[in-house]
């Protein structure tokens, strides 16, 4: 079965430390990953995608196949960061599998 | 462009009845997708088109319905709603050509009593 685990519901940091989302998946095929976030008040958008490979508002996020995670990444934490984060997997088409989410909050 | 609508924003239904959710894209992309959002549970998706005339169950199809009679509308169709609907749903949108990013609507919050 097609899967994604966020194994943290909440996770707070202080500004200036780092910050990892953990996100793990379960897929038979060649998977396609993303992050969404949803800040406050605002609609559910895209972060970022593995096939990029680009750094987004400083986040980073490598695919590992070997441990078959995809953790989101930034080395200094910012207020602005405080949202939900969801990771999710690409099956075929247009058929998304998202995690159950990761909601941040950074410490002032 | 206004990117996807959803109506109603915010809407009670009581057991049994019926109605039908919003969705709508102007740009004009082919793929649209339905989706609920639960705590603890994230976002599941319901129903998918890929085009016009084509539509599919995700994960969660029971107790709804879709159609797509344009590349711009996608409705969603609780036929007698249960309490165990009561979510907030959410539309998006996405083309193969944009790499098959989603762009999401705003949401409606549905409370079934």
């Amino acid at each position: 079965a097609q899967r994604v685990t966020q194994p943290e519901k909440l996770l707070s940091v202080f500004k200036g430390a780092p910050v990892e989302l953990k996100c793990n998946y379960s897929y038979s095929g060649s998977p396609e990953l993303f992050w969404y976030v949803q800040y406050s008040r605002q609609r559910l958008q895209l972060l970022l995608r593995h096939i990029s490979r680009e750094s987004i508002k400083g986040f980073t996020a490598d695919l590992n196949k070997g441990e078959t995670s995809f953790h989101l990444k930034k080395p200094f934490a910012q207020e602005e960061d405080s949202a939900m984060y969801y990771c999710a997997l690409r099956r075929s088409g247009n058929q998304f599998y998202f995690g159950t989410g990761t909601s941040l909050t950074v410490i002032p | 462009n206004a990117g996807v609508t959803q109506t109603p924003k915010f809407q009670v239904l009581k057991t049994g009845q019926s109605m039908t959710l919003q969705c709508a894209q102007d740009m004009n992309h082919e793929y649209m997708s339905w989706y609920r959002q639960d705590p603890g549970m994230g976002l599941r998706l319901i129903h998918y088109s890929v085009g016009a005339g084509i539509t599919d169950q995700g994960e969660v199809p029971n107790g709804y319905n879709v159609s797509r009679s344009t590349t711009e509308d996608f409705p969603l169709r609780l036929l007698s709603a249960a309490p165990s609907q009561t979510s907030v749903y959410f539309c998006a949108s996405s083309s193969p050509s944009q790499g098959y990013e989603q762009y999401f609507g705003p949401g409606t919050r549905l409370t079934v009593t």
